[in-house]
């Protein structure tokens, strides 16, 4: 089964960008999708969007369309998430996750996840 | 967006109780419903998918069901390891969007 790898913790100011990646096992997708999901302290999750890394198509959701690029390289096995015009309510931890989408999509596995801070 | 509303919010129960949590959503949506449980500093793991399939690995004491707008998980007999926060979510259409969560406590 696919584990996907995240990188470490960033600190940001306000009005910055972030980009957060997810290497997976082996180096190589073989998953259809990869979601990103975050989740701001002490609260639910929400959904960013997703990219089907074989085939480098990008969704995004409707209210983060102008400040998030999703992207993927597929020589390395790696997505990438990039939200830029950081603001303070953009602190969160972000979580990709291998999305299967063969009957009913669902994330499994997630990556262990990366803790974005904006702080000025 | 759909909405998914999670009740209750919270609950304190004893190891070997049977607990059921629900999930509502704003529009009908088949079963395209998963449940996930998550533990303090932890990403999520799948429970259940497709309302009511059970995730490879998963015991047995849980179990999903409902379709349409209406949505449970049940434990059967909570255990120790069982105590920690659990999330429905939707994948009918995008925005894919997740219930508040349930968080379940030891009485």
């Amino acid at each position: 089964q696919v584990q996907l790898v995240q990188s470490g913790t960033e600190v940001k100011k306000p009005g910055s960008s972030v980009k957060v990646s997810c290497k997976a096992s082996g180096g190589t997708f073989t998953t259809s999708s990869v979601s990103w999901v975050r989740q701001a302290p002490g609260q639910g999750f929400e959904w960013l969007g997703r990219i089907m890394p074989m085939q480098g198509k990008a969704n995004h959701a409707e209210r983060f369309q102008d400040r998030v690029t999703i992207t993927a390289d597929k020589s390395t096995g790696t997505a990438y998430l990039e939200l830029s015009r950081l603001r303070s309510d953009d602190t969160a931890v972000y979580f990709c996750a291998n999305e299967d989408m063969s009957m009913v999509n669902y994330f499994d596995p997630w990556g262990q996840g990366t803790l974005v801070s904006v702080s000025s | 967006d759909i909405q998914l509303t999670q009740s209750p919010s919270a609950l304190t129960a004893s190891v070997g109780d049977r607990v059921t949590i629900s999930c509502r959503a704003s529009q009908t949506m088949n079963i395209y419903l998963n449940w996930y449980q998550q533990k303090p500093g932890k990403a999520p793991k799948l429970l259940i998918y497709a309302a009511s399939t059970l995730h490879s690995g998963v015991p047995s004491r849980f179990s999903g069901g409902g379709s349409g707008t209406d949505f449970t998980l049940t434990i059967s007999s909570l255990q120790p390891e069982d105590f920690a926060t659990y999330y429905c979510q939707q994948s009918y259409t995008t925005p894919l969007t997740f219930g508040q969560g349930t968080k379940v406590e030891i009485k």
